[in-house]
């Protein structure tokens, strides 16, 4: 069936390094896949997004990278401030669709 | 309103009461998602409307579980007899029509059923 993973349920980062937080999926069909960012107390909130015609795209401070021949997805965040400590879903979507799917979620704290 | 509003924010429920879980969405945001939460876990796929429409209620767990949009915007869920195992976050989210549909969370309700 559908399922979105991901390969580490945490990271650990020292304030000012880069981090990567990778993801594997497994759904051929889909066709956009998107990071968010998810605060403790809070709702999941959008970071990237990335078609599956595009390789990479970056944003402020953070990069998504997609290799469609092993499905596998990951975001850069460069320069990892204490802001960045939260909880990391990768979610993947059928343009064709509507509903998006998530996975479990890596939990990247950072050290001062 | 400037983003997705849900209520109450937190709700304790005794095993077999009912419960009414609401969602105020971004004006004009046609499409609204509810999302179950468990603690650790990823989001999961309750519901989806499109306006008034319900065009996918697939992922409520069981026949307790009711969600309706009468009006096209407000929107909630409802679950009856609660028991344990519905304890989680219930998470709303809406997105504007579009063939990306990024989506617009609010902060969830967390029910737990004692």
């Amino acid at each position: 069936g559908e399922s979105v993973g991901l390969h580490l349920p945490t990271l650990s980062v020292q304030e000012g390094d880069n981090s990567i937080i990778n993801c594997a999926y497994s759904n051929s069909a889909s066709d956009y896949f998107i990071w968010y960012k998810q605060e403790s107390g809070k709702g999941p909130q959008f970071i990237i997004d990335i078609r599956s015609n595009m390789d990479k795209r970056q944003g402020q401070r953070v990069t998504v990278l997609l290799n469609k021949t092993v499905k596998h997805l990951s975001l850069q965040i460069a320069a990892t401030q204490p802001g960045d400590s939260a909880v990391y879903f990768c979610a993947e979507k059928n343009t064709g669709g509507f509903k998006t799917i998530f996975g479990a979620g890596t939990r990247l704290f950072v050290k001062a | 309103g400037a983003g997705v509003s849900q209520s109450p924010r937190y709700k304790v429920a005794k095993r077999g009461q009912d419960v009414a879980l609401r969602c105020d969405p971004i004006s004009g945001h046609v499409s609204l998602f509810w999302y179950q939460q468990a603690l650790g876990q990823g989001p999961e796929f309750l519901t989806y409307f499109q306006n008034e429409a319900q065009l996918d209620k697939s992922g409520l767990p069981s026949d307790r579980f009711f969600a309706e949009r009468p009006e096209g915007s407000v929107s909630t869920l409802k679950i009856q007899r609660t028991q344990q195992e519905d304890s989680a976050v219930y998470l709303c989210a809406t997105s504007q029509q579009g063939i990306t549909g990024e989506l617009f969370f609010g902060e969830g309700s967390r029910l737990t059923v004692l």
